[in-house]
């Protein structure tokens, strides 16, 4: 069956440090891959996306991530974190029917 | 980039009643939308796929006579949530996709809350 897999629920980063935020998908072929933010109570926020190509995807808000077949992941980064960053962070795959598959989450908490 | 737009952000309604969220494209031809629910502090899980024209194909164990989904054009697919509990409370937020669209856009969402 397909899935996408969030194995960090809570993440907490100081300031200024730098972030990853893992992903792992399970596909019959590669799918689409996307990285949402949440903040409280509101809708989502596209980061970036990767269909195909430059396996290393650039987004918005500094944000990158790398597409690894081999390891069937595609964790997100960024150098340096904002406390502005704090919110929830989705990886989400789909195959070429747009209905997306969700990981579960990670909540990502700056400490200043 | 694409826009949808969903109508209304917020709603409360009284337990029994029910309760139409709309879900238009606004630049461009939706040929399919996806309806997500989403518990608080939980994902987003699929309930519903609708294609313009059709009835809605529903995940497993989504109720489709308490969700009914109705997509009667290329611009708008609505959800009725039927005699609202409170345990229907929740967010619910679309996405669209037109013809042969590689990615679905999503709308800002619907916060349910029934009292």
């Amino acid at each position: 069956a397909q899935s996408v897999t969030q194995p960090d629920i809570h993440i907490t980063v100081s300031e200024g440090a730098s972030l990853e935020l893992r992903c792992n998908y399970s596909y019959g072929a590669t799918p689409y891959l996307f990285w949402y933010v949440q903040s409280p109570g509101q809708g989502l926020q596209l980061l970036l996306k990767y269909f195909s190509g430059d396996t290393l995807v650039q987004g918005i808000k500094g944000f990158e991530a790398e597409f690894k077949r081999s390891q069937s992941s595609f964790n997100l980064r960024k150098p340096s974190v904002h406390w502005s960053d704090a919110a929830e962070y989705f990886c989400a795959g789909s195959g070429n029917t747009g209905k997306l598959i969700f990981g579960q989450g990670t909540t990502l908490q700056v400490k200043p | 980039g694409a826009v949808v737009s969903q109508h209304p952000s917020r709603v409360i309604c009284k337990s029994g009643t029910s309760v139409k969220i709309e879900c238009r494209s606004l630049d461009f031809q939706a040929t399919t939308m996806f309806w997500y629910r989403q518990f608080p502090k939980k994902s987003l899980m699929l309930m519903a796929t609708s294609n313009e024209g059709s009835k809605a194909t529903y995940e497993q164990g989504v109720e489709k006579d308490k969700f009914l989904i109705n997509h009667a054009s290329l611009t708008l697919s609505t959800l009725t949530v039927t005699s609202a509990h409170p345990e229907d409370s929740s967010f619910y937020i679309c996405s669209a996709r037109g013809q042969g669209g590689a990615e679905a856009f999503f709308g800002q969402g619907t916060r349910l809350t029934v009292v």
